[in-house]
């Protein structure tokens, strides 16, 4: 059974560095047919896409975002990371961490998500 | 940069009845579009991909059309459990990714 749990810190000052960590169980976030990817939802809001990594570490990053946001991993934890830089209120949002397939039939979709964390910017 | 339009931002229906709802995008991205149902509180989960195809697991009330530009997502006779917010996401432009602002649906 695939599963995916968010953690880090829940407040966070303006000007200051969010960073959350996703924890994989169930498979390896080595494995090809899969990326792994960030998506945040502001309060009230829909679904805004972050950025992605590939199986070998490739990221990518939502146009708006790109300028403030670095994704990582680490493969002998079998974790990925956020950091988004210079925070403001509206960056206060649940982050959720999520697995994308990368399978010819089906790339692309999200197909399983950790349960999200919430995360506040304030002073 | 895609983007998708939903609507109606809120559907009132009761149970039993068909709900459509309706995603845009800004030019076309093929059927590379998926639907996400979002319970509150809940992480999304998906439901249909490819437009048309329904994820595993996913109960066959729920079906998808459409290509190009204009696509369907069709609730047939709706179930207390499906009253909830559904967002739609494009991956025609793989690997940047995309979603709708998403269509609230409400028991009237």
């Amino acid at each position: 059974q695939v599963e995916l749990q968010e953690s880090g810190p829940g407040l966070v000052k303006p000007s200051e560095t969010l960073s959350l960590t996703c924890t994989v169980s169930g498979v390896s976030i080595t494995i090809s047919s899969y990326y792994w990817g960030w998506i945040r939802q502001a309060p009230g809001q829909g679904l805004e896409w972050i950025g992605s990594i590939s199986y070998s570490g490739s990221t990518y990053y939502s146009p708006s975002l790109k300028s403030r946001v670095t994704i990582s991993k680490d493969t002998s934890k079998n974790q990925f990371s956020l950091k988004v830089s210079s925070v403001t209120a509206s960056d206060t949002a649940v982050y959720y961490c999520a697995r994308i397939r990368d399978r010819y039939e089906d790339r692309g979709y999200f197909d399983i998500w950790g349960q999200g964390a919430q995360v506040t910017v304030s002073s | 940069e895609i983007v998708l339009t939903q609507s109606p931002a809120t559907l009132s229906l009761s149970p039993g009845e068909r709900a459509t709802l309706s995603c845009r995008a800004s030019q076309s991205i093929g059927n590379y579009l998926a639907w996400y149902q979002q319970k509150p509180g809940q992480a999304p989960r998906l439901l249909i991909y490819d437009a048309s195809i329904r994820a595993t697991g996913i109960p066959a009330r729920f079906s998808g059309s459409g290509s190009g530009t204009d696509f369907t997502l069709t609730i047939s006779n709706l179930e207390p459990e499906d009253f909830a917010i559904y967002f739609c996401q494009q991956r025609s432009f793989w690997p940047l990714l995309t979603f709708g602002g998403g269509t609230k649906v409400e028991i009237k």
